[in-house]
């Protein structure tokens, strides 16, 4: 089964700096890539997905991530945080076989 | 448009008592999905449910732990003779029949158990 890790169990950032929340999978098949966020006391929420065709892909609020394939990652990017940006991420991956895995989630604090 | 619904979104159990846990999935998806949550860990699967069918349990606990996914209502996830450690947010997730879309998730139930 495929598996995912996050490298960043918890980043800090001031607001306005650029962000990189690292992920790598594990498989050797066609896959389909996802990060979720979870703002906290919510449930988790689809930022952007990657299926096939332009590997940089851009979600919403300013997400984008990087689909590499050579080297089985998938960063989610952000220019420049907001305070509101807070929140738990995390990279997914499904296999086609619809069994979905998660990454352990990073934790983004952003000070104002 | 409903998305996808648990119940209750609070639940205290005393130690020892049977938790239950129900997801109804968004209209016309015939997967589920059961995550569990920590405090201050990620988050981790439990299992995958197809239609009166167990498709990946690899994540349930051995014991006291069970799903079901019936032709007919909500997903349930049982959890029985509960105790402290089983105190969490428990996602329940739904996707359409075919493979490789993304998961739609409930607000989550969570559980406390005195």
């Amino acid at each position: 089964a495929q598996s995912v890790s996050q490298h960043n169990h918890h980043v800090i950032l001031s607001e306005a700096a650029s962000l990189e929340l690292g992920c790598n999978y594990s498989y050797g098949g066609t896959v389909n890539l996802f990060w979720y966020v979870q703002y906290p006391g919510q449930h988790l929420q689809l930022l952007l997905k990657y299926f096939s065709g332009d590997p940089l892909v851009k979600g919403i609020k300013g997400f984008e991530a990087e689909f590499i394939k050579s080297k089985f990652s998938f960063n989610l990017r952000k220019p420049s945080v907001q305070w509101s940006d807070t929140a738990e991420y995390f990279c997914a991956v499904n296999a086609w076989n619809n069994d979905m895995r998660f990454g352990a989630g990073t934790r983004l604090t952003v000070k104002p | 448009n409903a998305g996808v619904m648990q119940n209750p979104r609070h639940l205290v159990r005393r130690r020892g008592q049977e938790a239950r846990l129900r997801c109804s999935p968004v209209k016309g998806h015939s997967h589920v999905y059961w995550y569990r949550q920590l405090p201050e860990e990620g988050l981790k699967f439990m299992v995958y449910l197809q239609k009166e069918n167990i498709i990946d349990e690899s994540g349930m606990p051995k014991e006291r732990f069970s799903a079901e996914f019936p032709k007919e209502g909500p997903s349930i996830l049982r959890i029985q003779q509960v105790v402290r450690g089983d105190s969490a947010a428990y996602f329940c997730a739904s996707s359409p029949p075919r493979g490789g879309y993304e998961q739609y998730f409930g607000p989550g139930t969570r559980l406390t158990v005195t």
